[in-house]
């Protein structure tokens, strides 16, 4: 986990407000990926971005999710009009490279509850 | 659709036993096989990977197995210690792929 940071740890939101989720990857990493986890279920591949694009979004629901990695700054989770289902703990990971073998290194997580 | 099953929600075993966690995938796509371990309000670990190529990788106090025949990984943890206690994730990225799939997990308990 060390040097991945994602903020806030807990985020509240009402049912039509928006949510931003932060991810700053570990120092040196140019690629993230985010991903949720639902309760009682693993963790669930959401997006896999580099440095301004947007590599695999396979996992992202079609409305209302959207993902960016901008060239500073952290990497942005933002969930527009949340609803109950929303409500999950959101990781992010990041890791140096892509290729054949490589770790992701998560993040703390930030729990969204939608009330 | 659950491509990487952990058949077991949970795992007690007594401290200084062995634990064996265990993971079935149905992609035979699959070419690197991770295990992460997570404590409450935190994040994933990584714990020990293995490449398909390989049926065996161990790293201390931890080794995981890879039947490829039988698209089945298996962790073992010997001997367990009270800090082992937790929820245990086998992942498995395709070949090219970057979309990593994780299995629902396993609580392993390491009782004193």
């Amino acid at each position: 986990n060390a040097g991945v940071m994602q903020n806030p740890r807990h985020l509240v939101r009402r049912r039509g407000q928006e949510a931003r989720l932060r991810c700053s990857p570990m120092k040196g990493h140019s690629h993230v990926y985010w991903y949720r986890q639902l309760p009682e279920e693993g963790l669930k591949f959401m997006v896999y971005l580099q440095k301004e694009n947007i590599i695999d979004e396979s996992g992202m629901p079609k409305e209302r999710f959207s993902a960016e990695f901008p060239k500073e700054g952290p990497s942005i989770l933002r969930i527009q009009q949340v609803v109950r289902g929303d409500s999950a703990a959101y990781f992010c990971a990041s890791s140096p490279r892509t290729g054949d073998t490589y770790e992701q290194y998560f993040g703390p997580g930030t729990r969204l509850t939608v009330t | 659709d659950q491509q990487v099953k952990q058949n077991s929600p949970s795992l007690s075993v007594q401290e200084g036993r062995i634990s064996i966690l265990n993971c079935d995938y149905t992609n035979s796509m699959f070419d690197y096989f991770l295990w992460y371990k997570k404590y409450p309000a935190e994040g994933p670990t990584f714990l020990i990977s293995i490449s398909s190529i390989k049926d065996k990788n161990e790293d201390g106090r931890f080794t995981v197995f890879l039947n490829k025949s039988a698209k089945h990984l298996s962790l073992h943890i010997v001997p367990s210690q009270p800090g082992d206690s937790a929820v245990y994730f086998c992942a498995a990225r395709p070949n090219n792929n970057n979309d990593m799939r994780f299995g629902a997990g396993t609580r392993l308990t390491v009782k004193p």
